[in-house]
């Protein structure tokens, strides 16, 4: 079993709407989460960190984390064309990562 | 340079060959990260350096993959006797340090492909 679960998606959304993506992790050592951006053949980078459950904002950006059901969530509002991408979980524990599978976002015009 | 760099940004070689990849970090970074990303697989760990030196080698899939840092700069990842599950995408990143939260930068990958 892997230690962080993502669904790979593809998710389809038309542009305005709230995408809503989530994971999963097993081990409740993990201290810091994080949410990265991967644009096709480029490589990720970081959107959102938190290290303590509820919610961080970040303009249209919310980092979602619930330690006690260890799932971690990001929501993305009035979704745009260019938010189209994977968007990547990540967890941390001693400096180590452990990275989901990545979600393929797809906002359609 | 302004950010993570890696050469080339594409490799195609022959089932057998051995691969070289560079990464050259950002300049003061002390950590360098290599992962390989497959399709659906998300980000798999394969080795870090704390400067020049290799802490945690546990992710390299098997022998045949070997990585070192030199002045605590460039790095290079070798392949040898490639085989086709060694294609993928090969990510470098860098870091301040390795503490909990220090965040990696990445560079655009090398995109290998074992035929």
């Amino acid at each position: 079993q892997k230690e962080v679960e993502q669904d790979p998606g593809p998710l389809s959304v038309p542009e305005g709407a709230i995408v809503s993506l989530n994971c999963t992790y097993s081990n409740s050592a993990f201290q810091y989460f994080m949410w990265y951006r991967q644009y096709s053949r480029k490589g990720p980078e970081l959107l959102m960190y938190t290290y303590s459950s509820g919610n961080k904002e970040d303009g249209r950006f919310t980092a979602q984390v619930d330690k006690s059901s260890k799932y971690i969530s990001l929501f993305i509002r009035d979704s745009q064309p260019s938010d189209s991408a994977t968007y990547l979980c990540a967890v941390v524990s001693w400096g180590k990562f452990q990275f989901g599978a990545g979600t393929q976002v797809v906002v359609t015009p | 340079g302004a950010g993570v760099s890696q050469s080339p940004s594409n490799k195609v070689t022959e089932k057998g060959k051995d691969v070289e990849l560079r990464c050259d970090p950002i300049s003061g970074h002390t950590a360098l990260y290599w992962y390989r990303q497959s399709l659906g697989q998300g980000l798999e760990f394969l080795i870090y350096f704390q400067g020049n030196s290799a802490p945690d080698k546990s992710g390299l899939p098997s022998d045949r993959f070997s990585a070192e840092r030199t002045g605590g700069s460039v790095s290079t990842l070798t392949i040898q006797r490639t085989q086709q599950e060694d294609s993928a995408v090969y990510l470098c990143a860098s870091s301040f340090g390795t503490g909990n939260y220090n965040e990696q930068f990445f560079g655009p990958g090398t995109r290998l492909t074992v035929l």
